[in-house]
């Protein structure tokens, strides 16, 4: 079984502060874990993923992401964040490896505040 | 062109009548999946193809039923909608070895 819990439904950032976003996951095999972004009215984009090896991943728009197993954690960090930030972020996992049966978080709504 | 096209993108419709949603996707992929997107509940997977003959029911399948008419084409049916179904409905494509890719949904309203 999987599954992905992410801490704070919604988060609140002045433009230029970091941005963290908190995920959980629980997984009985070592998990593929991924963070996807939602736009309104569009549909999920993948921000970054990660597989195997490195446990510091990079995606799009400057986002990046660290797994620690230890943690059973993969949370989503931006440095300094942007108006253009302000979307929902879905932390998601497959548990078996690989891209399908993906579990989604519920969601966590990210607003910037100028 | 979008890879990922869902159709309509928007429905109102009523209690009892027969829906279908369809997804069309130029990108190839063997891989097919319809979720639906509930405020706070995030996306929750209804059915799942991995290829033309390959069907699979996913965690809320209760009330529909797909059709996977070719590789590019996987549309979902409710055969009498009901309220509770008023969702935000997304298909996704995947190959082996790719993340999955999303359409930009249908908003679908049952009064």
């Amino acid at each position: 079984a999987q599954s992905v819990t992410q801490l704070g439904s919604h988060v609140s950032v002045s433009e230029g502060a970091l941005v963290l976003l908190r995920c959980n996951y629980s997984s009985s095999v070592p998990p593929y874990l991924f963070w996807y972004v939602q736009y309104p009215n569009q549909g999920l984009q993948l921000l970054l993923k990660y597989t195997t090896g490195a446990t510091l991943v990079k995606g799009i728009n400057g986002f990046e992401a660290e797994f620690k197993k230890s943690e059973t954690s993969f949370h989503l960090t931006k440095p300094s964040a942007h108006m253009s930030d302000a979307a929902e972020y879905f932390c998601a996992v497959n548990g078996a490896g690989g891209y399908q049966k993906v579990t989604f978080g519920t969601g966590t709504k990210l607003q910037v505040i100028p | 062109d979008a890879d990922v096209t869902q159709t309509p993108r928007n429905r109102i419709t009523k209690t009892g009548k027969r829906i279908m949603l369809e997804c069309s996707q130029t990108k190839g992929h063997d891989r097919m999946y319809w979720y639906r997107q509930d405020p706070g509940l995030g996306l929750r997977l209804i059915y799942y193809s991995f290829d033309v003959k390959d069907i699979n029911k996913g965690e809320i399948s209760d009330g529909y039923s797909v059709s996977r008419q070719a590789q590019a084409k996987f549309s979902l049916s409710l055969e009498s909608a009901i309220p509770n179904q008023t969702a935000l409905y997304f298909c996704a494509t995947s190959s082996g070895g790719q993340p999955q890719h999303f359409g930009d949904g249908t908003r679908l309203s049952i009064l």
